[in-house]
């Protein structure tokens, strides 16, 4: 039972556009959602995380909307660029223990 | 990829062979934790320690075994039993303040 379930599996983006990358949870015990950037051949990288006690987290070009009514969180990525072709995981946890990722986003941005 | 270290890069499985994955942290960091990533699959849990010398089965632990007898090391073994090992494999570690870092993945091939 997959517990994170994250949309789209790609994205093709303009340079200059607006990156959305969904993802839904089931787990109401849930209280910790990252996101992670994955390079090809590279771990990931934390990009930013959220807690549900705040709607909207911001830094830098990335944005994180959580609703937790609709048990549902995205990753906004403003004025994408070419360097921000990758693959995309949201995760999910109880604490900071045992992440349950999703399937990942690949996401490529068009010069 | 912070603190954390892993090798080989690469790794070649011979059939019934058993192989072992390293990971180290120099991050003071309590629990380590080892993912599977294979194409299309995003990251699922093998195996997580919270503290020295106790650890506990993720969602995929059947063929792999691990140890960690020291806070600074989590290596992974990848048993004969394991018939399908191909994968890149990511060690993580992180506290419950901190949220998961991620090494740099050992990429395991069948011969």
């Amino acid at each position: 039972q997959q517990q994170v379930k994250q949309s789209p599996q790609s994205l093709i983006v303009q340079k200059g556009g607006i990156s959305i990358i969904n993802c839904a949870y089931e787990n109401t015990a849930f209280d910790y959602f990252p996101w992670y950037q994955q390079f090809p051949g590279k771990g990931p990288a934390l990009l930013i995380a959220i807690r549900p006690d705040v709607s909207e987290k911001k830094e830098g070009r990335f944005t994180i909307s959580f609703n937790k009514s609709a048990k549902q969180f995205s990753l906004h990525i403003m004025d994408s660029q070419p360097g921000d072709s990758a693959t995309y995981f949201c995760a999910a946890s109880k604490g900071n223990y045992k992440l349950t990722f999703g399937k990942g986003t690949l996401l490529t941005v068009n010069p | 990829d912070g603190g954390i270290t892993q090798s080989p890069k690469y790794l070649f499985r011979k059939e019934g062979q058993n192989v072992t994955l390293s990971c180290e942290q120099n991050l003071n960091h309590d629990a380590m934790y080892w993912y599977r990533q294979d194409p299309g699959q995003g990251l699922r849990l093998i195996y997580y320690s919270q503290i020295v010398n106790d650890f506990q089965k993720g969602d995929i632990a059947e063929g792999y075994s691990v140890s960690r007898e020291k806070k600074e090391s989590f290596p992974l073994t990848v048993t004969s039993a394991q018939k399908n090992p191909t994968a890149f494999y990511l060690c993580a570690s992180g506290t419950v303040q901190e949220t998961q870092y991620f090494g740099p993945g050992t990429r395991l091939l069948v011969l």
